[in-house]
């Protein structure tokens, strides 16, 4: 199974929105509604900050919202903080019972 | 407080077999709707699935890995292991047991441990 595609980086100023995109095939991402995000601050273990395409886990900031169109999902981040600044995998389910991870991006608050 | 905590060899030698233990806390691994599996991540790469296996036995692997994956749980302690067999340099990196399935995704993660694959 391939990799799920993240772009490398994102950047944006505090108070600003930014959306990292998850782009994989009708075998995953595009067949389920199953796409899930992590962050990942440095030295740390990732955490789960949307599941299910669309929902937060408790204690996640509704700042941080998933969508799905086809065979792309997205995690966009309103009214971006310092403190959000990490790298963000995104995760699906697959059609041989099985997961997948993107290859991460960076993101980055000026 | 649920928490999961790996333990295992820090070095590995190429060829050799690696064996690692996550012992679970708040939680039991017979627990209808509970999953519990490993992800791994090479210093400065993406995540990687390995495993998982569920409350009734249930067992899925990573399709790249799975002839040299096998995943077990031992409800008596409370723990599932992953042994990797025949390791190699490539496969060096913090090795995360996870809790969670593959639809919802991980909703606690172990704190990971470092695995290091060297002569």
């Amino acid at each position: 199974q391939s990799a799920l595609t993240q772009p490398a980086s994102v950047s944006g100023s505090p108070g600003q929105s930014i959306t990292i995109s998850c782009t994989g095939a009708s075998s995953d991402v595009g067949g389920y509604n199953y796409v899930s995000w992590y962050q990942q601050h440095p030295g740390k273990a990732p955490k789960l900050m949307i599941y299910d395409v669309s929902n937060r886990p408790s204690g996640v900031p509704d700042r941080f919202s998933g969508s799905k169109s086809g065979n792309t999902a997205s995690l966009t981040v309103s009214g971006l903080q310092a403190e959000d600044e990490a790298d963000y995998y995104c995760g699906s389910y697959t059609s041989s019972n099985t997961l997948v991870f993107g290859g991460g991006t960076k993101l980055t608050v000026l | 407080q649920i928490t999961l905590k790996e333990s295992g060899p820090t070095l590995v030698n190429p060829t050799q077999t690696l064996t690692l233990t996550c012992t679970l806390s708040g939680f039991s691994v017979t627990t209808s709707g509970v999953g519990v599996g490993w992800v791994r991540q090479p210093p400065g790469k993406a995540l990687e699935w390995l495993a998982l296996i569920y409350w009734y036995d249930d067992k899925h692997y990573s399709p790249s890995l799975q002839n040299r994956l096998t995943i077990t749980k031992d409800t008596s302690k409370n723990q599932v292991v992953l042994t990797m067999t025949n390791v190699d340099p490539v496969d060096t990196a913090t090795y995360y047991c996870v809790r969670g399935t593959l639809q919802g995704g991980f909703d606690y993660w172990g704190q990971g441990t470092l695995v290091t694959v060297s002569s």
